[in-house]
C-alpha cells in the first residue's frame, strides 16, 4: 500500500488530453514542499517532468502540466503523442513519516 | 553537463553484503542531499534512503533501517550504500538521485540504474 494513492492505468488516443490523480494527506502533498511528478519509460530511469505542484524543468514540454488542490495533485497531459506511453509516479516529502513517499504508479497507453 | 553514474551491483545471497557507489559530476555535490531509491521487478518506485550535503544527516526507509547505511565522500563526488544482511525483497533496480533543493524535495537527476539481485 503506497502512501500516495494513483490509478493502476489511464489510456487516451493520439491528441487527446488525459489527466492522472495522486490523492495523498495533509502530512506530504499539503505540504510545503508539494507534489512532483515523474516519468519512466520502459527500460529507463525515470526522468522529473513537474516539481512543486506546477513547475516545468527547463527541456519537458507545455503539453505536460501539474496543478494541487487540498491534498490532491494532478497531472495533466495535452495533444496525445505516443511517446507518452510510460509510467507516471508522483512523490512528495512527508512530514509526518519523515520520508520520501511515491505513489504506485500510473501506466499510461496511448491508443 | 550532470551525470550520475553508478556501480556495484551484481548477485549476493541472501544475508550477504554489497556496496553501490554513485561518482557525480556537473555540480556542486556539496550543495546538495543525495538519495537511493530503488524499483524491485514489475513494481513501483521506492525510497530507500537520503543523505544531506555534509554527510551528517541520514534517513532511511523502514524497510531498510539498521541494514544499510547511505554515507558520503565530498572529496570523490561520490555517494555510497552499504547493504548488509540482505534479503530477498532487497532485489531491485536501485538508482542514485539527486535532491533537487531543500525547498521542493524532489529528485532532479538520477542515475542510469544498479541492478542487485539476492539469492536464495
Amino acid at each position: 500500500q503506497s502512501v500516495l494513492t494513483q490509478p493502476p492505468s489511464v489510456s487516451g488516443a493520439p491528441g487527446q488530453r488525459v489527466t492522472i490523480s495522486c490523492t495523498g494527506s495533509s502530512s506530504n502533498i499539503w505540504e510545503q514542499y508539494g507534489a512532483h511528478w515523474y516519468q519512466q519509460l520502459p527500460g529507463t530511469a525515470p526522468k522529473l517532468l513537474i516539481y512543486g505542484n506546477l513547475n516545468r524543468p527547463s527541456g519537458v514540454p507545455d503539453r505536460y502540466s501539474g496543478s494541487r488542490s487540498g491534498t490532491s495533485a494532478s497531472l495533466a497531459i495535452t495533444g496525445l503523442q505516443a511517446e507518452d506511453e510510460a509510467d507516471y509516479y508522483c512523490q512528495a516529502y512527508d512530514s509526518s513519516l519523515r520520508a520520501w513517499v511515491f505513489g504506485g504508479g500510473t501506466r499510461l497507453t496511448v491508443l | 553537463e550532470v551525470q550520475l553514474l553508478g556501480s556495484g551491483g551484481g548477485l549476493v545471497q541472501r544475508g550477504g553484503s554489497l556496496r553501490l557507489s554513485c561518482v557525480v559530476s556537473g555540480f556542486s555535490f556539496t550543495s546538495y542531499g543525495m538519495s537511493w531509491v530503488r524499483q524491485a521487478p514489475g513494481t513501483g518506485l521506492e525510497w530507500v534512503a537520503s543523505v544531506g550535503g555534509s554527510g551528517a544527516d541520514t534517513s532511511y526507509a523502514d524497510s531498510v533501517r539498521g541494514r544499510f547505511t547511505i554515507s558520503r565522500d565530498n572529496s570523490k563526488n561520490t555517494v555510497y550504500l552499504q547493504m548488509n544482511s540482505l534479503r530477498d525483497e532487497d532485489t531491485a533496480v536501485y538508482y542514485c538521485a539527486k535532491v533537487q533543493s531543500v525547498n521542493y524535495q524532489s529528485f532532479d537527476y538520477w542515475g542510469q540504474g544498479i541492478l542487485v539481485t539476492v539469492s536464495p
